[in-house]
């Protein structure tokens, strides 16, 4: 049973306007939660975190919102740009326990 | 170098043939995972090493032999795998077993043939 779930496998948006990645948790005991970014013929790099203490955390034109009534995190990217494309995954750990990723979802910046 | 460095970049075996992957990082971190990615699948956690001890085993198969002879190297040896086997093969590291920010390495595509 999949504890972090990516619904969305792929995302387009053009370039300038705002992406958003939706990530949905099942384990209420998950309190870190990060983004990784990963391009085609790399590993995954580390992107944004939030602890669950908070209800946001900005960097840069990142953004990662989490509602933990809704067990639903988000990733905003604005303004989108074309080095944006990539892969995304969320993921989330319990009291600094392993890492739990879900699928991933690419997005596609369009010009 | 600084980073997490894999090698092979590629590989492709048969499936009666013993092959390794090699993982090295230089980010003085004491925990280091491999991972493998399926397409379609989520990245699953196959081992975890804490200061060269493994700490944990995510049922895998014999048939994958991890090594850590030292806190900045990490091996994966494989031997008689399956087709089913092939998939992306991350290296990752961090601080320690419990901090929840891994690095990761390029990968190793492999290839079971």
């Amino acid at each position: 049973d999949q504890q972090v779930k990516q619904n969305s496998p792929s995302l387009s948006v053009q370039e300038g306007r705002i992406s958003i990645l939706n990530c949905d948790y099942t384990n209420s005991m998950f309190d870190y939660f990060l983004w990784y970014k990963k391009y085609p013929a790399e590993g995954p790099t580390f992107l944004i975190s939030i602890s669950s203490i908070k209800d946001k955390n900005e960097d840069g034109r990142f953004t990662v919102f989490l509602n933990k009534s809704a067990k639903h995190l988000s990733l905003h990217i604005v303004p989108s740009q074309p080095g944006d494309s990539a892969v995304y995954f969320c993921a989330a750990s319990a009291r600094r326990d392993k890492i739990i990723f879900g699928k991933g979802t690419r997005l596609h910046i369009l010009p | 170098e600084t980073g997490v460095t894999q090698t092979p970049r590629h590989l492709v075996m048969g499936m009666t043939n013993k092959k390794s992957l090699k993982c090295e990082q230089h980010l003085g971190h004491n925990a280091m995972y491999w991972y493998k990615q399926s397409a379609k699948k989520p990245l699953e956690l196959m081992f975890v090493y804490s200061l060269e001890e493994r700490v944990e085993n995510n049922s895998v198969p014999s048939r994958f032999s991890p090594e850590c002879p030292n806190s900045s190297h990490l091996f994966l040896h494989l031997h008689t795998l399956q087709p089913e086997d092939s998939a992306l093969y991350l290296c990752a590291s961090s601080q320690d077993a419990g901090y929840t920010e891994a690095f990761f390495g390029q990968g190793t595509r492999l290839t079971v043939v």
